[in-house]
């Protein structure tokens, strides 16, 4: 079972609208929890990193919002653009390792 | 362009032949990692260096996998012996080190392993 799981696996939207993924997490002792951008065929790129005291924090039009007691995260996007279409890997850092979630893969639609 | 670069974006190999790739990090940055990524999955750890130091290796890293940063600069990772599961993505980032600092990656190497 993955340490760090996210859903949807696939989303499809249309430009213009808002989206939101989540992230759920079992691993401790939690450290810090960030969201990554990966286009097709290229590097992770950081939109947010967030500590056990931030349950909020924003990128321009991605929101982050992490609940630790839940464990949850989840990452908003507002009035999606075509240039959104990724994947977005949730990564949770335990004590000094890095573990990702497999991602969700966002398809905008003009 | 100051960020992470990989050489090369791309390599096609036959199987059993060695393939050696380069990563250049982010000149300040005294941690680097390798990571490995399959279709439709997140990056997988594969070993990490503090300066010319390799911390830690996954018992991913098989022992056809030798990866080396001499002088704490650029790193290299070599696959001896290529195997067909050995096609993925190749990333290397690096970081800080400090906990809340984020990991900057290049754009990988993408080995197709015939």
């Amino acid at each position: 079972k993955n340490q760090v799981e996210q859903s949807p696996q696939s989303l499809i939207i249309l430009e213009g609208k808002n989206c939101t993924l989540q992230c759920n997490y079992t691993v401790s002792p939690f450290s810090n929890l960030r969201w990554y951008k990966q286009d097709t065929g290229r590097g992770p790129v950081s939109l947010t990193i967030m500590t056990f005291s931030e349950n909020t924090k924003s990128n321009g039009r991605y929101t982050a919002t992490l609940d630790a007691d839940t464990k949850q995260s989840s990452l908003h996007i507002t009035a999606s653009q075509l240039s959104d279409s990724a994947s977005y890997i949730c990564v949770v850092l335990v004590t000094d390792k890095l573990i990702f979630g497999t991602g969700t893969r966002l398809q905008v639609f003009p | 362009d100051t960020g992470v670069s990989q050489d090369p974006r791309h390599k096609i190999t036959k199987r059993g032949q060695n393939v050696t790739f380069r990563c250049d990090p982010i000149s300040e940055h005294n941690r680097l990692y390798w990571y490995r990524q399959t279709l439709g999955q997140g990056p997988e750890f594969l070993t990490y260096f503090q300066n010319e130091a390799q911390l830690e290796k996954s018992r991913l890293l098989s022992d056809r996998f030798s990866a080396e940063r001499p002088k704490g600069s650029f790193s290299t990772l070599e696959i001896q012996r290529t195997e067909q599961g050995d096609s993925a993505m190749y990333l290397c980032a690096s970081s800080l080190g400090v906990s809340g600092s984020p990991l900057h990656f290049g754009n990988g190497t993408r080995l197709t392993v015939t």
